[in-house]
């Protein structure tokens, strides 16, 4: 079975362009997250999305913004690059969104803004 | 907010020598507690996790770990580490979103170096 997976794997992008991230969940999840993990740091909660509705969202700007499709992949998006933006992300499906539900995470996306 | 600490940032151990890498978290409700290892170049993956019952939790390749509720603790233990150890290892709490959601928090990781 495949995993979730996650595209691009490397970008380069400079300071104001803009980026969108791609997420495919493991078939029959339905929940889909992303993080931002920083060099040295623990990966940070951005947002949960759970049947195409956004269930929550952590301290990030509204730069960052995210959607879920029909068949639960999802999108990223970070407007105006800061060079802080730097970092990988991480995306992670499970069936549900309740408290018993695994997160199984992708390879992430390795984003460099210069 | 909910917080999670990991004491050790990096830790070098030998073969076979024992393991136990320190997690504490922040928040007092009902929690689920999990361990995740990052080897190089690879993603996340679960080691193990604690939801109810039993706070001795057994996971893969011989980790296990420990819920001490009135110490906020949820340490990870291995009796003998090996070389294909290594990695970063990252305790999170499952905490309350909104209705059911739940999000992970993370602490900042522990590098394990095993030396051969």
């Amino acid at each position: 079975d495949a995993g979730v997976t996650q595209s691009p794997t490397h970008l380069i992008k400079t300071r104001g362009q803009h980026v969108t991230l791609r997420c495919s969940p493991i078939s029959g999840h339905k929940s889909v997250s992303w993080y931002q993990q920083v060099l040295g740091q623990g990966p940070q909660f951005i947002f949960q999305y759970y049947e195409k509705e956004e269930r929550g969202r952590g301290n990030f700007p509204d730069r960052f913004s995210a959607r879920q499709f029909p068949n639960y992949s999802s999108e990223l998006n970070v407007n105006a690059l800061l060079l802080g933006d730097s970092a990988l992300y991480l995306c992670a499906s499970s069936q549900g969104q309740g408290s018993y539900n695994e997160q199984f995470f992708g390879p992430g996306t390795r984003l460099t803004v210069l | 907010a909910q917080s999670v600490s990991q004491h050790n940032h990096h830790v070098i151990l030998s073969e076979a020598a024992s393991l136990e890498l320190g997690c504490n978290y922040s928040y007092g409700g009902t929690v689920n507690l999990f361990w995740y290892v990052q080897y190089p170049g690879q993603h996340l993956q679960l080691l193990l996790k604690y939801f109810s019952g039993d706070p001795l939790v057994k996971g893969i390749k011989g980790f296990e770990a420990e819920f001490i509720k009135s110490k906020f603790s949820f340490n990870l233990r291995k009796p003998s580490v090996q070389w294909s150890d290594t990695a970063e290892y990252f305790c999170a709490v499952n905490s309350p979103l909104s209705g059911s959601a739940r999000q992970l928090t993370f602490g900042s990781g522990t590098q394990l170096t095993v030396l051969p």
